[in-house]
């Protein structure tokens, strides 16, 4: 079955640093998605930055970059020069393969906090 | 261009109550998904919708049903509400029922069960 874990509960980091969060997927399928989510206290998901796995580059998008390693199934989340706004919790997921659905599974989220 | 919005944004419900939650796509989006999450945990899959037929359901018993309209707007119903039904219930919508395009999230209906 597929999985994904992340293993960091919570974190802090100054203002202005960068920041990596973990992602660690299972699955047997060649072809699958994966998709980092930001979700502040309000609640809505706020999608941020998608990895295929055959993309050969690492995708980037402003501030946020993905470290992924296929060979060890990670898929970190970089955050490049923190700001207060990036206080939230980040949610890594990926797509299911089997049957012909847009399912999410989600991981358990890190809760980032973003020190001034 | 406006995007998801779900409806309402906050409700109360008592033990053994039906309760109704309406989501709104992004305009061109064909497939609506519904999921639930849990106080400190993350979102689980109940149901996704694609050209108003039901394309997956997630373990979740037969008191959820959902339904898809023309417009592609969609509707979660959950019957007999038990105080474990207490969660974020955030609605999906994506162009396609079946590709790797980014689904984009409502702002969610915080359903509480006294």
């Amino acid at each position: 079955a597929q999985k994904i874990t992340q293993t960091q509960p919570g974190m802090f980091v100054q203002e202005k640093e960068a920041v990596t969060l973990d992602c660690t997927y299972d699955t047997s399928d060649p072809s699958y998605g994966l998709f980092w989510y930001k979700q502040p206290s309000s609640g809505e998901m706020i999608f941020l930055i998608y990895q295929g796995s055959y993309d050969q580059q690492n995708a980037t998008e402003g501030r946020y970059s993905l470290n992924f390693q296929k060979a060890r199934k990670s898929a970190n989340l970089v955050i490049s020069a923190s700001q207060l706004g990036d206080s939230a919790m980040y949610f890594c997921a990926m797509r299911e393969s089997s049957g012909a659905t847009n399912k999410l599974i989600f991981g358990t989220g890190t809760l980032l906090a973003v020190q001034p | 261009d406006a995007g998801v919005t779900q409806s309402p944004t906050h409700l109360i419900k008592t033990r053994g109550q039906q309760v109704t939650l309406r989501c709104s796509p992004i305009s061109g989006h064909k497939s609506v998904s519904w999921y639930q999450q849990v106080l400190g945990q993350g979102p689980q899959f109940i149901f996704q919708y694609y050209e108003k037929e039901e394309r997956g359901r997630g373990n979740f018993p037969d008191r959820f049903s959902a339904r898809q309209f023309p417009n592609y707007s969609s509707e979660l119903n959950v019957n007999a509400l038990l105080l474990g039904d207490s969660a974020l219930y955030l609605c999906a919508s994506s162009p396609q029922g079946y590709s790797n395009q980014p689904q984009h999230f409502g702002d969610g209906t915080r359903l509480s069960i006294l």
